[in-house]
């Protein structure tokens, strides 16, 4: 059964550093989507991509953060200079119609800022 | 008004037992109620969906009943069984003609009991 794909699965960065997450969604999708989920917390929007731009972001979205398809098969997020607060579980997903459809989730990034 | 309201935090239920979650939600242009169903360590999976145009949605053991009228859904797990114990999400999402993303609920732990 296809399904989403992330790298790393855990990555430790220190503050004021960039990093970037890395997704392979399911090939025949065509919708991404990145959430956030803070230890304990909800599962939040952050922003979604069709046709190699944002569709919707969140207000959590801002300057720091910024999404790209680099190729065919991935989707990335970076944050440009982390902050403790971005300490999370980041789930990228995708789906094969617009929304409201169902969106697959991948099995997340642990990001932890020191 | 894009909140979602889950209820309650946490549950306890016997094996064979009747587990029932419940949600409200304020915006009246949401129109898609997925509920999706997290083990520790994973992602969010797609569990089952419904949309308003029905009231009730079966799909083995679980189905999703909705109240239009009071802004309310629910999801009953049928004959629960140790396996099901997990944190379960209600989500959100309204027909925006984009890649619209899930408003998520705060989850629901669940423990069944042998």
């Amino acid at each position: 059964e296809p399904e989403v794909t992330q790298t790393p699965s855990h990555q430790v960065t220190q503050m004021g550093q960039e990093v970037i997450l890395r997704c392979v969604p399911i090939s025949n999708h065509l919708y991404f989507y990145w959430y956030r989920q803070i230890l304990g917390q909800k599962v939040e929007f952050l922003v979604s991509f069709y046709n190699n731009e944002i569709s919707e972001k969140s207000e959590i979205f801002d300057d720091q953060f910024s999404v790209e398809r680099p190729d065919g098969s991935n989707f990335t997020l970076k944050i440009r200079s982390t902050k403790l607060e971005d300490s999370a579980m980041y789930f990228c997903a995708s789906s094969q119609l617009p929304g409201p459809y169902e969106q697959y989730f991948g099995p997340g990034t642990r990001l932890t800022v020191t | 008004q894009q909140q979602v309201k889950q209820s309650p935090q946490s549950l306890i239920v016997q094996k064979g037992g009747i587990s029932i979650i419940n949600c409200a939600y304020e915006n009246t242009a949401f129109d898609y109620f997925p509920w999706y169903q997290q083990f520790p360590g994973k992602g969010p999976a797609l569990l089952i969906a419904i949309r308003p145009d029905v009231s009730e949605k079966k799909e083995g053991r679980f189905t999703i009943s909705f109240n239009k009228s009071a802004k309310q859904f629910s999801l009953h797990i049928m004959d629960s069984q140790p396996g099901d114990s997990a944190t379960y999400f209600c989500a959100a999402s309204r027909s925006g003609g984009g890649a619209d993303g899930l408003t998520f609920g705060k989850g629901t732990h669940l423990i069944i009991q042998p």
